[in-house]
């Protein structure tokens, strides 16, 4: 119960194209579900993060969409460039445990010039 | 957000020695956590440190294996004890905001057991 699921676990994207990774959980005390990218040899980068209580959020390029009812949560990189090349990590956590956040297990994105 | 830093970034052991990782944020911080990445995995939560308390470790992980001193709001140690090849990872340490949501990580240690 405890566990999220991400997928797909590596992606090509051509450059300008839309990338979209998905994550799907089970433990519905969850209440915050951030993502992270993560350059090789960096330690993992906070992008964006979504509660609950909303259905989308958009910062730049970066975009969550959030579907309660689903257990489900995608990261959206609209016009995705070269440098966008990275691995990324959804995860959530409860605010009662703590900040303890759980991850998924990644997805490798490359995106093609 | 804060500025957390690493040492060492990298390091190569023997096995069935010990190694400890500094971990130093720029801020106070109430809650700091030390995770690990094993190689082109994702990252497991190996135990919460709070100063002034004991440290908190998760399910799978122990601390005669992983002692974790946190003598103060910017500081924490972890220390890999009696290694072995297993245990090459990127060892991971980070900090809760304010917010008590948004978490930053350091950038790394990487530890290879030979």
């Amino acid at each position: 119960q405890q566990q999220v699921k991400q997928s797909p676990q590596s992606l090509i994207v051509q450059k300008g194209g839309i990338s979209i990774i998905n994550c799907a959980y089970e433990n519905t005390a969850f209440d915050y579900f951030p993502w992270y990218q993560q350059f090789p040899g960096k330690g993992p980068a906070l992008l964006i993060a979504i509660r609950p209580d909303v259905s989308e959020k958009k910062e730049g390029r970066f975009t969550i969409s959030f579907n309660k009812s689903a257990k489900q949560f995608s990261l959206h990189i609209m016009d995705s460039q070269p440098g966008d090349s990275a691995t990324y990590f959804c995860a959530a956590s409860t605010y009662n445990q703590g900040g303890k956040l759980i991850f998924g297990q990644g997805t490798e994105l490359s995106v093609k010039p | 957000s804060a500025v957390i830093s690493q040492k060492p970034s990298r390091d190569i052991c023997q096995r069935g020695t010990s190694l400890t990782i500094q971990c130093q944020v720029d801020s106070q911080v109430t809650m700091m956590f030390w995770y690990r990445q094993q190689p082109g995995q994702s990252l497991t939560l190996i135990a919460t440190a709070n100063q002034g308390s004991e440290a908190t470790y998760e399910s799978g992980f122990v601390i005669d294996k992983f002692p974790i001193s946190r003598p103060n709001l910017t500081f924490s140690t972890l220390t890999v004890s009696n290694m072995s090849p297993e245990d090459s990872s990127i060892y991971l340490c980070s900090v809760e905001s304010d917010s008590r949501y948004e978490q930053y990580f350091g950038p790394g240690t990487r530890l290879t057991v030979t």
